[in-house]
């Protein structure tokens, strides 16, 4: 079945570190995928999506690429800040009802 | 409202007790979701209501899960009996018509823990 697999956290990084979190999905057809955030003590929000292979989804400085070919749409932002920590979650579009399957989250934690 | 409205934000209860967890989705948001999720495993889709049609409840672990949505807009998620390993944070999200590219709202979450 579809699924979606997310690099182990925690991953704990300086203040304007480069910012790679993986994220590679199993799927039937060609998805949707997103990347969703959920900053401490707050619901979860949309972060950047891309909706067909070779798309690039952006926000906030970060920055993700459907790749179709490697099955991947790894998160990336080239200097994090403290207020990035939160935990990150890739996501797949299942069918048009909206059903997303996630993958298991990865906790950001940026030092000062 | 302005957007997802959960409650309670917390609830404990004792192994074998009932719950039922609300949500509130933005006002004239015809699709409601319920996910789940639990320590370390990421989130789990529950059930999905779309206007007046039957929900889909795929992903609702077992019987003792039950979900309302009552006049179209507020939603009751219903867990009966409950088991320690129901303890989870139980979100709510909303979209306005369930579309393909539709963005969705998430409330903040009831995080349940069953002693």
């Amino acid at each position: 079945g579809d699924s979606v697999t997310q690099m182990e956290g925690p991953v704990t990084l300086s203040e304007e570190a480069f910012l790679t979190i993986n994220c590679t999905y199993t799927a039937t057809g060609y998805p949707s995928l997103f990347w969703y955030v959920q900053y401490p003590g707050e619901g979860l929000q949309l972060l950047l999506k891309a909706t067909k292979a070779d798309d690039k989804g952006s926000n906030k400085g970060f920055e993700a690429t459907y790749r179709k070919e490697t099955t991947s749409f790894h998160l990336e932002k080239g200097s994090v800040q403290v207020s990035d920590s939160a935990v990150y979650f890739c996501a797949l579009l299942y069918n048009q009802g909206g059903k997303l399957i996630f993958g298991q989250g990865t906790e950001l934690s940026v030092k000062p | 409202g302005a957007g997802v409205s959960q409650s309670p934000s917390n609830k404990v209860t004792e192994k074998g007790k009932d719950v039922e967890l609300r949500c509130d989705p933005i006002s004239g948001h015809t699709a409601l979701y319920w996910y789940r999720q639990s320590l370390g495993q990421g989130l789990e889709f529950l059930i999905y209501f779309q206007g007046n049609s039957a929900p889909d409840k795929s992903g609702l672990p077992s019987d003792r899960f039950s979900a309302e949505r009552t006049g179209g807009s507020v939603s009751t998620l219903t867990i009966q009996r409950t088991q320690q390993e129901d303890s989870a944070v139980y979100l709510c999200a909303s979209s306005l018509n369930g579309g393909l590219r539709e963005k969705l709202f998430f409330g903040s979450g009831t995080q349940l823990s069953v002693l």
